[in-house]
């Protein structure tokens, strides 16, 4: 089947940086996207990772690795703002994206 | 103006009534989505649609049907619906030209008593 893992919940401080990680096993891939969803709101898209690397967006990074199956999300200089979940999803090969269950990020002052 | 609208945003009705929900978009998109989401479970494929005449049965579709009526208009239905069916409704669209990243509307909240 297909699967991708993230973690539930995470906390961080307001100006620290967190990494939020996700793992995944889809059957092809054609490329990962990070997305950004405040409670009770539509999701965001934040960024697009095809080929292995790291994609710099102002205060956001986004990483893949596809031999390992993993990506992960960079946010730097934490706002409160930044409270939200973050969801992994991946672009499998018939152009279906398989989500992940998101990511809590809890901003603490 | 919005690219993806759903209307209601919000609607509470009763066991066993029909519900339709609608999505349009001006994005010119020809794939379109419907999902739902619950607390803690992430987004749920329930129907997607790659052109007018194409129909296909998402993760979820048992107590849903959808219609695409037209490039821009696509609606989902609750045809008897059941409390297990409350949650948060998200209609998305997305193209190749835009790397199939997917646009949401903002969401129908439905309840079911």
């Amino acid at each position: 089947g297909q699967n991708i893992d993230q973690p539930t919940e995470m906390t961080a401080t307001e100006g620290a940086i967190v990494q939020i990680n996700c793992t995944y096993q889809t059957s092809g891939f054609n490329g990962l996207f990070w997305y950004q969803q405040h409670a009770g709101e539509a999701p965001t898209f934040l960024s697009y990772n095809v080929l292995d690397g790291l994609e710099e967006k102002g205060r956001f990074s986004s990483f893949l690795s596809r031999s390992k199956g993993y990506s992960y999300l960079l946010l730097k200089e934490l706002q409160m703002k930044d409270s939200a979940s973050y969801l992994c999803a991946v672009l499998d090969s018939n152009y279906q994206l398989i989500w992940g269950a998101g990511t809590k990020l809890i901003i603490k002052p | 103006d919005a690219d993806v609208t759903q209307t209601p945003r919000n609607r509470i009705t009763k066991t066993g009534k029909r519900i339709m929900l609608e999505c349009s978009q001006t994005k010119g998109h020809d794939r379109m989505y419907w999902y739902r989401q619950d607390p803690g479970l992430g987004l749920r494929l329930i129907y997607y649609s790659f052109d007018v005449k194409d129909i296909n049965k998402g993760e979820i579709s048992d107590g849903y049907s959808v219609s695409r009526q037209a490039q821009a208009k696509f609606s989902l239905s609750l045809e008897s619906a059941i409390p297990n069916q409350t949650a948060l409704y998200f209609c998305a669209t997305s193209d190749e030209r835009d790397y199939n990243e997917q646009f949401f509307g903002p969401g129908t909240r439905l309840t079911v008593l």
